[in-house]
């Protein structure tokens, strides 16, 4: 099956810096989502991009589907940004919906 | 307010009892799943539905049941049979089969005691 690879698997920041999370995967897919997972567990979808680039405030994502990868940019980092963010991923010509999820970039911003 | 609503949000079970999860949603997605996560891990699919009546096993769907008798509920139910149950469970809609944009409940942690 497809192999979906993120890192860093950790990052510290300090509060306003900027970041790049990257996201790597095997095959061709036909679908690609972002997620943060905050303290509580809650998973908020960011982005759905299978390919392009799409920005939303203070993030941004990039997905080459060509060269499959994805990133996700976050400037200015807030300690509310700190949580798991995720890649997930539909593949091949399935279409059914199984999102295949890396396992995740920890990212803690400090004061 | 619309959204994915799941309960209970902690549930403590003894081994040999099986446990529901309940998960409602007020978008009008067709497309319901299930999701086990494991501390540290990503999220695995244990279920999904496409239509009412019908459902098909995930990557880890041994020791769960599921059933899909109205468009807006999806309950999953911990058997006995499942070795391993404790864990975070999230419940998920979306609009396509496809999967589109897929928008999850809060979770529910179920702990064996």
């Amino acid at each position: 099956g497809i192999q979906v690879e993120q890192s860093p698997p950790d990052l510290i920041l300090q509060e306003g810096a900027n970041s790049t999370l990257r996201c790597n995967f095997s095959d061709s897919v036909n679908n690609l989502q972002w997620f943060h997972q905050n303290p509580w567990g809650q998973l908020i979808n960011l982005f759905y991009i299978p390919s392009g680039t799409k920005q939303n405030g203070r993030l941004s994502a990039t997905t080459v589907a060509t060269e499959r990868y994805s990133l996700l940019y976050i400037s200015s980092s807030q300690t509310t940004d700190s949580g798991v963010y995720f890649c997930a991923v539909v593949y091949g010509s399935s279409n059914t919906g199984k999102l295949i999820f890396g396992q995740g970039t920890t990212l803690q911003v400090k004061p | 307010d619309g959204g994915i609503t799941q309960s209970p949000k902690y549930l403590f079970r003894k081994e040999g009892q099986n446990v529901t999860l309940s998960c409602e949603q007020n978008l009008n997605h067709d497309a319901m799943y299930w999701y086990r996560q494991d501390p540290g891990q990503g999220l695995r699919l244990i279920y999904y539905s496409q239509i009412v009546n019908d459902f098909q096993k995930g990557d880890i769907a041994e020791g769960y049941s599921v059933s899909r008798e109205k468009k807006e509920s999806f309950p999953l139910t911990v058997t006995s049979a499942q070795k391993n149950p404790t864990a975070f469970y999230l419940c998920a809609s979306s609009w396509t089969y496809s999967g589109n944009t897929i928008y999850f409940g809060e979770g529910s942690w179920l702990t064996v005691v």
